[in-house]
């Protein structure tokens, strides 16, 4: 298994460019989720999808916009990139129980520049 | 105030010491708690989780849980330089929320 997998791994983009951040897990998992993460600031999400056809805005929605292709995908895109977009991003996915224990397992990141 | 708050750091001991990191969080009706490493360039990686409240150990973690005090701490015993990395507390707030909301982490280097 691979786990969750991220593309790419690095980018750089110029202001006002627009790009789309890749995520797939092959474990079967129903919940996922996209992250960033600045230094000092710890990981605050952007959007998750609790389950296969919905999606909801997270801490940090604006900016973005998602889509959960399938249940194994989960992208995040730019439409417009700014400066302050530069981060580590960083997909996660779970098997969702309510109430109950709910590991997050994370893929490798992208290092996104936005110059 | 934060929804999880937790020291920055960096916290040093001596390898072999005792490193002991906090968190706190908002919500008092959160029920799951969890703590994450992450070194420094990867992604982060659960090393121990927690409902109840009291101690749960697993080998060389052990991570405490006081509901009523809204803290949640990690202790690591006989530290060595390979747990050198940034621990970050996350929460599942409230009772029946499907979010974590992660600390900003706190730094620890164990020095040999």
């Amino acid at each position: 298994n691979a786990g969750v997998t991220q593309t790419p791994k690095f980018q750089v983009l110029k202001t006002g460019q627009s790009m789309t951040l890749q995520c797939a897990q092959d474990m079967n998992h129903n919940s996922m989720y996209w992250y960033r993460q600045d230094p000092g600031m710890g990981l605050r999400l952007i959007y998750y999808s609790a389950s296969e056809g919905t999606t909801d805005k997270g801490e940090v929605p604006n900016g973005y916009n998602v889509s959960r292709l399938n249940k194994r995908e989960f992208s995040l895109r730019l439409e417009s990139a700014a400066p302050s977009q530069t981060s580590v991003y960083f997909c996660a996915s779970t098997y969702q129980i309510a109430g109950g224990y709910n590991e997050q397992f994370f893929g490798p990141g992208t290092r996104l520049t936005v110059l | 105030q934060k929804e999880v708050e937790q020291n920055s750091g960096p916290l040093s001991v001596p390898e072999g010491a005792i490193a002991s990191l906090n968190c706190t969080y908002s919500d008092r009706g959160s029920q799951s708690f969890f703590w994450y490493r992450q070194y420094s360039g990867k992604s982060p990686e659960l090393i121990m989780f927690i409902y109840s409240n009291g101690d749960k150990e697993d080998g060389r973690f052990t991570a405490q849980l006081n509901k009523a005090s809204q803290y949640v701490s990690l202790l690591i015993r006989d530290s060595q330089p390979s747990d050198s990395a940034t621990y970050l507390c996350a929460v599942i707030l409230g009772e029946y929320g499907n979010k974590l909301v992660f600390g900003a982490g706190t730094i620890l280097r164990v020095k040999s």
